[in-house]
């Protein structure tokens, strides 16, 4: 069974940074792409960052870009949500998430039950 | 970036009803579309993807079609375990874009 615990949210001054963790178990790890995508309080969702099953690329909504780095460490099962410069907009949910095993193109099939992150003075 | 837009915001229905969100983008995604069921203060829930593929375990009243930028998903006979609120989401390109999300409330 699939498993994703996320962990690392909390309050955070503006300005400052923050490191989100997701530990997945229950499926192959490294030959999974993964997600981060958020919840803003009563809002809709926004994807935020991936990280490849292949080459372990990374990509990153513009919103974003340029603060957040996502990373794994796949011998430990865990994925990373760096993100510095935090500004009050990036208060949300942050949910991890899997990537289907199979397919072309594949959507997430699995998340976790989200952290909250927010950021205020 | 693809914009997806669905209609309607809020949906009122009773048990029982037929139901049929719409879905559309702002340029093709071919047939990259999911749907995720989520309640309150829960992650998101797959339900559909490749257009009309149903998720393991998502029950037969759910189905989807649709293809380029038009897309529905339907609930045959609403449930009361089905009143929740539904998002779309193309993956045919980065970023990942969602719909704003449809609302399915009791009537």
């Amino acid at each position: 069974q699939v498993q994703l615990v996320e962990s690392g949210g909390g309050v955070v001054q503006p300005g400052r940074s923050l490191r989100l963790s997701c530990v997945g178990s229950g499926f192959t790890f490294s030959y999974s792409g993964m997600h981060w995508v958020r919840q803003a309080p009563g809002r809709g969702l926004e994807w935020v960052a991936v990280i490849t099953h292949t080459r372990g690329n990374t990509y990153y909504a513009d919103s974003v870009k340029g603060r957040f780095t996502v990373s794994r460490d796949s011998s430990k099962n865990t994925l990373f949500l760096q993100m510095n410069s935090l500004r009050p907009e990036d208060t949300a949910v942050y949910y991890c998430a899997k990537e289907q095993d199979y397919g072309d193109y594949r959507t997430s099939d699995s998340w976790g039950q989200g952290t909250l992150v927010t950021v205020s003075s | 970036d693809i914009q997806m837009t669905q209609s309607p915001s809020t949906l009122s229905a009773s048990v029982g009803d037929r139901v049929t969100i719409t879905c559309r983008a702002s340029q093709s995604v071919r047939s990259w579309l999911a749907w995720y069921q989520q309640k309150p203060g829960k992650a998101p829930k797959l339900l559909i993807y490749k257009t009309s593929s149903l998720e393991s375990g998502v029950p037969l009243r759910f189905s989807g079609s649709g293809s380029g930028t038009e897309f529905t998903l339907t609930i045959s006979s609403l449930q009361p375990d089905d009143f929740a609120t539904y998002y779309c989401q193309q993956y045919n390109n980065y970023p990942w874009t969602f719909g704003q999300g449809t609302k399915v409330e009791i009537k």
